[in-house]
């Protein structure tokens, strides 16, 4: 079975600072990482994916992720974030025998003035 | 841009009461998708739903629960006689490809609380 770990629930950090939101993850077969956010009072938005090819994926909003496989990790990197990144943010896997997401616990990500 | 909405945003209901979450999925999208939060815990896949079958479900939807799609826009969880522990929100999610990488799109979700 597969796991998504999120060992920190939440993140304080101020504006233009640089942030990393932590994901690891445990599966015996091939899988495809995700981060989604959750801004209050909506749903889960897609930030980024991995499928395949380049370890290193970014979002349209300066967000990046590496996929780094002997870590088993999948962490968010922003170098500088804005008080509009406040949300919850979740890092999900999925594998090749469906298509259901397996979440980790997600991260609260406040950004301070 | 399209959109996953979910009615009602906030239910409240007696234990052993039936209660049933609507969504109405992305209109172009085939496959759909129940999971829920229980408060501090996980996010946790319910059931994946295609063609108007379960295509997957989990060890968490048991004979409680039901899904349907009524008509050509809805997408339906029924919960028949809820519990405490069914307290959560549930979202509804859907993709256009049912492939382990398609992106799904979740609504903003329907907290149920069960007293």
């Amino acid at each position: 079975a597969q796991s998504v770990t999120q060992l920190d629930s939440q993140v304080p950090v101020f504006e233009e600072a640089p942030v990393e939101l932590r994901c690891n993850y445990s599966s015996s077969v091939s899988v495809y990482l995700f981060w989604y956010v959750q801004y209050p009072n909506q749903g889960l938005q897609l930030l980024l994916k991995y499928l395949s090819g380049s370890t290193l994926v970014e979002s349209i909003n300066g967000f990046e992720a590496e996929f780094n496989k002997s870590q088993t990790s999948f962490h968010l990197r922003k170098p500088s974030v804005h008080i509009s990144d406040t949300a919850e943010y979740f890092c999900a896997l999925s594998t090749g025998g469906g298509n259901k997401l397996t979440f980790g616990t997600g991260t609260q990500l406040k950004v301070e003035l | 841009e399209p959109e996953v909405t979910q009615t009602p945003s906030h239910q409240v209901t007696q234990m052993g009461q039936e209660v049933i979450l609507r969504c109405v999925p992305i209109s172009n999208h085939l496959y759909f998708y129940w999971y829920r939060q229980i408060l501090g815990q996980k996010v946790e896949f319910l059931v994946s739903f295609y063609n108007n079958e379960i295509s997957e479900k989990s060890e968490i939807f048991d004979d409680q629960f039901s899904v349907e799609r009524p008509d050509g826009s809805n997408f339906t969880l029924k919960i028949r006689s809820t519990k405490l522990e069914d307290s959560a929100m549930y979202f509804c999610a859907s993709s256009e490809g049912g492939g382990p990488g398609d992106t799904q799109y979740f609504g903003p979700g329907t907290r149920l609380t069960v007293l």
